[in-house]
């Protein structure tokens, strides 16, 4: 069964300041991988993802994330942070093949950035 | 441009009662559903999901059910809430091209007493 595993259930970091926030995976196969985001009472909304290719993908204000299969990893990044950044980051994972339809989320890493 | 839709935001319920939730898709056609569920500290479980009108596939066992009565229409319903119903509902869309993308609805906050 897929799993997805975030280091840090909460994160407080000055403006800024470098953000990473890690993202471990388990799956027996080719994955899909996503970042979403849940700022303060707004929709769960995908921040970045990687389906192929480049293993550096860049996401909506300033994020990227880099999936380095050896380590089954997705850490996100992000080099200054911002007040704005507050919110809680969810990493995701699913099958690449036809029929993939279960996305496994992890239990969140909740962001508070101090102004 | 695509949106999702659900409704009630919020919901009360005592123990025992039934429940209806709905979620509706605009500015698509086919799509794949899905409905989760986001307790406190555990992230998001797929309860079910459906690529047609009809067809549902459950990933967890439990008291819920959910049925698809049109192309854009998701309901997650329940004959008798339990307590440990309690949490955050999401629904989902997704394309139907292999696997794609979900977007996410804005919630229903259900409390069951």
């Amino acid at each position: 069964a897929q799993s997805v595993s975030q280091h840090n259930h909460h994160v407080i970091l000055s403006e800024a300041a470098s953000l990473e926030l890690g993202c471990n995976y388990s799956y027996g196969g080719t994955v899909n991988l996503f970042w979403y985001v849940q700022y303060p009472g707004q929709h769960l909304q995908l921040l970045l993802k990687y389906f192929s290719g480049d293993p550096l993908v860049k996401g909506i204000k300033g994020f990227e994330a880099e999936f380095i299969k050896s380590k089954f990893s997705f850490n996100l990044r992000k080099p200054s942070v911002q007040w704005s950044d507050t919110a809680e980051y969810f990493c995701a994972v699913s099958g690449s093949g036809a029929g993939s339809y279960q996305l496994t989320f992890g239990k969140g890493t909740k962001l508070s950035v101090i102004p | 441009s695509q949106t999702i839709h659900q409704w009630p935001a919020t919901l009360v319920q005592p123990v025992g009662s039934p429940l209806s939730l709905e979620c509706t898709v605009e500015g698509t056609s086919n799509p794949n559903l899905y409905w989760y569920r986001q307790a406190a500290g555990r992230g998001l479980q797929l309860l079910f999901y459906s690529v047609g009108i009809g067809q549902i596939s459950s990933e967890v066992p439990q008291n819920l059910s959910a049925s698809r009565p049109q192309d854009r229409q998701f309901i997650l319903s329940s004959k008798k809430l339990l307590l440990s119903d309690s949490g955050f509902y999401l629904c989902a869309w997704s394309g139907m091209e292999g696997f794609d993308t979900q977007y996410f609805g804005p919630g229903t906050r259900l409390t069951v007493l």
